[in-house]
């Protein structure tokens, strides 16, 4: 069975710092897919990043970069220099190779002060 | 805006009655997912159609059903609605069954309220 965890139910920084979102998951798989997903407070699910088993390159993407470390089962998310504007709930979601079906996490609130 | 549409936004409706959730995927895409999110259950995977066929089911109840028009869009019944029903309901569509990434678009949601 898969199961995906986000250990941070919440977090809350002030503006400018950094954060860094914990996921961490589980499958028998040797091939899956990993997902970042932002759910703002309008309530939406907005698709962020993809990754798969076999690229465990870095990526960055402005302010967001991604850490893919199969060895401990964990994709990071870090966001650089904080905005009000990324205060969300972010979900950390799985699918295995077989299977269409996402299995997430229990998502971090993140909350920007300013 | 991810291109998939969900109505009605909101829908309050009383125990015991049953009521459809309506999803049009996005152009071109095949596959139709429904999500629950609650606060008990977090994010739930329910069902999935391609293409008018059910494909998978995940935790949905024998009180819910779904399917899948020629025309694509998708709806989701549920019916003798209970308080633990409340929740926002997702669909999501991809552009196929099965493909490298697959990445699934959601839609707005759909916030059932039973009192």
């Amino acid at each position: 069975a898969q199961k995906v965890t986000q250990a941070q139910t919440e977090i809350s920084v002030v503006e400018k710092e950094d954060v860094t979102l914990d996921c961490v998951y589980e499958t028998r798989d040797t091939t899956y897919y990993l997902f970042w997903y932002k759910q703002p407070p309008s309530g939406e699910l907005v698709f962020l990043i993809r990754r798969n088993s076999f690229d465990e390159q870095n990526e960055i993407s402005g302010r967001y970069s991604w850490n893919f470390q199969k060895s401990t089962s964990s994709f990071n998310f870090t966001i650089t220099a904080s905005q009000v504007v990324d205060s969300a709930v972010y979900f950390c979601a799985l699918r295995d190779n077989a299977g269409n079906m996402l299995t997430f996490g229990g998502g971090t609130r993140l909350m920007v002060k300013p | 805006d991810s291109g998939v549409t969900q109505t009605p936004k909101h829908l309050i409706t009383a125990t015991g009655q049953r009521v459809t959730l309506r999803c049009s995927p996005r152009s071109g895409d095949l596959s139709v997912y429904w999500y629950q999110q609650s606060l008990d259950q977090g994010l739930q995977f329910l069902i999935q159609y391609y293409n008018g066929e059910e494909r998978a089911k995940g935790n949905i109840l024998e009180r819910f059903s779904a399917q899948q028009f020629p025309d694509l869009h998708s709806e989701l019944n549920l019916s003798s609605l209970e308080l633990g029903d409340s929740a926002l309901y997702f669909c999501a569509s991809s552009v196929v069954d099965r493909s490298s990434y697959n990445e699934q678009f959601f839609g707005p949601g759909t916030r059932l309220t039973v009192l």
